[in-house]
């Protein structure tokens, strides 16, 4: 499977703990986007990379969350000392960027549900 | 005002008939757009991708930009039970940004 690879699917986490949550891209994709959706919500943006660079953390709440992408490796969100409100379905895209000077469309993963108890 | 604005809905047509979706947008310079799917539960599936004015065709569904009122919209032919999801719009603004903004989205049913 050439997709978006996301995990894992399901994390439960106690208040305090960490979360990370783990992201490889499309083949040969190297836009990487996270987002945050709640039930019954819309995709809320949180970050946006390319290999090594945070290029928009506009989306992502400026304590406890990070996120790299590495030069090797899956790309990472952390959140630390987790709460109940960060239970919700984190999504991660890739895209290709531009090809033929035509923006190509991001490709979605399956998700991770974080619960926090 | 909201980046990209979709109806919630739901929107509720019978089995067989045609779906219309509808999203604006506020930024006059967007150049890319995106209709996705969501099943309830699952992640985002890519529809279609429109880039020019006018009308494109894929199967049952029909993509419609009009950069002049600044709506796309999208139209599902022969509605069938299995085409009950939510429907997202996203836009992209080619700023040298390649921040994509999603609308809330609009759930549809169809009616069996």
């Amino acid at each position: 499977n050439a997709g978006v690879m996301q995990n894992p699917r399901h994390l439960v986490r106690r208040r305090g703990q960490e979360a990370r949550l783990r992201c490889s891209p499309m083949k040969g994709h190297s836009h990487v986007y996270w987002y945050r959706q709640l039930p019954e919500e819309g995709l809320k943006f949180m970050v946006y990379l390319q290999k090594e660079n945070i290029i928009d953390e506009s989306g992502m709440p400026k304590e406890r969350f990070s996120a790299e992408f590495p030069k090797e490796g899956p790309s990472i969100l952390r959140i630390q000392q987790v709460v109940r409100g960060d239970s919700a379905a984190y999504f991660c895209a890739s895209s290709l960027g531009f090809r033929d000077r035509v923006l190509q469309p991001q490709h979605f993963g399956d998700g991770t549900r974080l619960s926090i108890l | 005002q909201k980046e990209v604005e979709q109806n919630s809905g739901p929107l509720s047509v019978p089995e067989g008939a045609i779906a219309s979706l509808n999203c604006t947008y506020s930024d006059r310079v967007s150049q890319s757009f995106f209709w996705y799917r969501q099943y309830s539960g699952k992640s985002p599936e890519l529809i279609m991708s429109i880039y020019s004015n006018g009308d494109k065709e894929d199967g049952r569904f029909t993509a419609q930009l009009n950069k002049a009122s600044q709506y796309v919209s999208l139209l599902i032919r022969d509605s069938q039970p299995s085409d009950s999801a939510t429907y997202l719009c996203a836009v992209k603004a080619d700023r040298g940004t390649y921040k994509y903004i999603f609308g809330t989205g609009t759930r549809l049913k169809v009616l069996a």
